[in-house]
């Protein structure tokens, strides 16, 4: 069975500075994996997924992670945060298409004047 | 285009109560995935329908139970609420289960359940 384990329930940046959110998955076969963003009292909106293409994704606002399989590992970053990126983001992971999405705990992004 | 849409927005019941909530996909999608996000947790899956049949369940009880209609609109019941049943529920759309990972999951902005 999968898993996701995202380090760190929330995680403060200043306005500019580096984000960097953490994802570690558990998978016996080759994984999907999605990050996506929950802004207060709104549903679930996509930022990126790892299709086994590029191991560099790029998804939207800006944001970017990296698959490394090595590390099981799938971070997400971004390099200069803005106010608008407060918000929860969870990492999920499934196996193939026909799988439902298996969801991190989330963290949730503080962004400070 | 429209997105997914929920309704109601929001729902209070208490305990005991049966609720129905609906889910609208995307149009042209016809795979629909229900989700339960208890406060401060990550989503958990429900179940999945595609054309109208039950393609996968979570790790609910069967006071859990849902269905898809023709026009592949979605609605999750749950009987006998409890305390614990409060959470928000997600309805998550798809264009098909068969498609690989290419088949990506579009969320509708969830029906908040409290239970009293």
């Amino acid at each position: 069975a999968q898993s996701v384990t995202q380090l760190g329930s929330h995680v403060s940046v200043s306005e500019g500075a580096l984000v960097l959110l953490r994802c570690n998955y558990s998978s016996s076969v080759p994984p999907y994996l999605f990050w996506y963003v929950q802004y207060p009292n709104q549903g679930l909106q996509l930022l990126l997924k790892y299709t086994s293409a590029a191991t560099l994704v790029k998804g939207i606002n800006g944001f970017e992670a990296e698959f490394k399989k090595s590390e099981t590992s799938f971070h997400l970053t971004k390099p200069s945060a803005h106010m608008s990126d407060a918000a929860e983001y969870f990492c999920a992971v499934r196996t193939s298409g026909n799988t439902p999405l298996v969801f991190g705990k989330g963290t949730r992004l503080s962004v400070i004047a | 285009d429209a997105g997914v849409t929920q309704s109601p927005t929001h729902l209070i019941k208490t305990r005991g109560q049966q609720v129905t909530l609906r889910c609208s996909p995307i149009s042209g999608h016809k795979s629909v995935s229900w989700y339960q996000q208890v406060l401060g947790q990550g989503p958990q899956f429900i179940f999945q329908y595609y054309e109208k049949e039950e393609r996968g369940r979570g790790n609910f009880p069967d006071r859990f139970s849902a269905r898809q209609f023709p026009n592949y609109s979605s609605e999750l019941n749950v009987n006998a609420l409890l305390l614990g049943d409060s959470a928000l529920y997600l309805c998550a759309s798809s264009l098909s289960v068969d498609r690989g990972f290419t088949d990506t999951q579009y969320f509708g902005p969830g029906t908040r359940l409290t239970v009293l």
